[in-house]
């Protein structure tokens, strides 16, 4: 069993729709990456947090500790936000040398217009 | 801005070739990072570095080498290509000081063995 998990591994969309998008993991973390994913390009970093809730834009990441979930929502959704969305956790006493990431599998986006 | 750039979008090499996949950064991040995303199975950790000639060894070191001769490039090298490496291959890179140690992304390089 993947520590990260990420589900479903494909999600569907109309414009403007409220999107979530939803990581669960089974170990200690220290803090959560959410990363995106266009096709064909390289990956962008959208949040990392390890509390509480951060907001960017239509973006807005959560994460509970203590139910070792995050969400990544997304408000009035647009095709341009048809990408792959990729969680990653940064385990618990890792220190700066050694702050490998452990990645979910990510979920593929499509927002049809 | 941070930026990570690597040596090349594509590349296409033949079965034994040596290759050289080469990836800097302008943020003056200690730590730098290599991997391969694969359908299926996302981003799996090749190796990565903390310090100048300092290296360890990811989830999937086997067929690769890594150096880091100076603080801003790392590369990459496959040392004999077999068709199991067409990938592609990300480099990242992250402060050591200073939490949460987010890591920034180099473009990608799709490499294709034949």
């Amino acid at each position: 069993k993947n520590e990260v998990e990420q589900s479903p591994q494909n999600l569907t969309a109309q414009e403007g729709e409220f999107i979530t998008i939803n990581c669960s993991y089974s170990v200690g973390i220290s803090a959560l990456h959410w990363l995106q994913q266009h096709p064909g390009g390289g990956i962008v970093s959208l949040f990392m947090l390890s509390s509480g809730k951060k907001k960017h834009g239509r973006l807005i990441a959560t994460i509970n500790i203590q139910e070792k979930h995050s969400s990544l929502h997304i408000t009035a959704s647009h095709p341009r936000d048809s990408a792959v969305y990729i969680c990653a956790a940064l385990l618990t006493g890792v220190t700066g040398a050694n702050s490998k990431l452990t990645f979910g599998k990510g979920i593929t986006l499509s927002v049809r217009p | 801005d941070v930026k990570v750039t690597q040596s090349s979008r594509y590349l296409v090499k033949r079965t034994g070739e040596k290759v050289f996949l080469e990836c800097v950064q302008d943020m003056d991040h200690e730590n730098m990072f290599w991997y391969r995303q694969d359908p299926g199975l996302g981003l799996r950790l090749i190796y990565f570095s903390y310090d100048v000639k300092m290296k360890e060894k990811g989830d999937i070191p086997e067929g690769y080498s890594v150096s880091r001769e100076k603080k801003e490039r790392f590369s990459l090298i496959l040392e004999s290509a077999s068709t199991n490496q067409t990938s592609m291959y990300l480099c990242a890179s992250s402060f050591v000081i200073g939490e949460p140690y987010e890591q920034y992304f180099g473009p990608g390089t799709r490499l294709t063995v034949t």
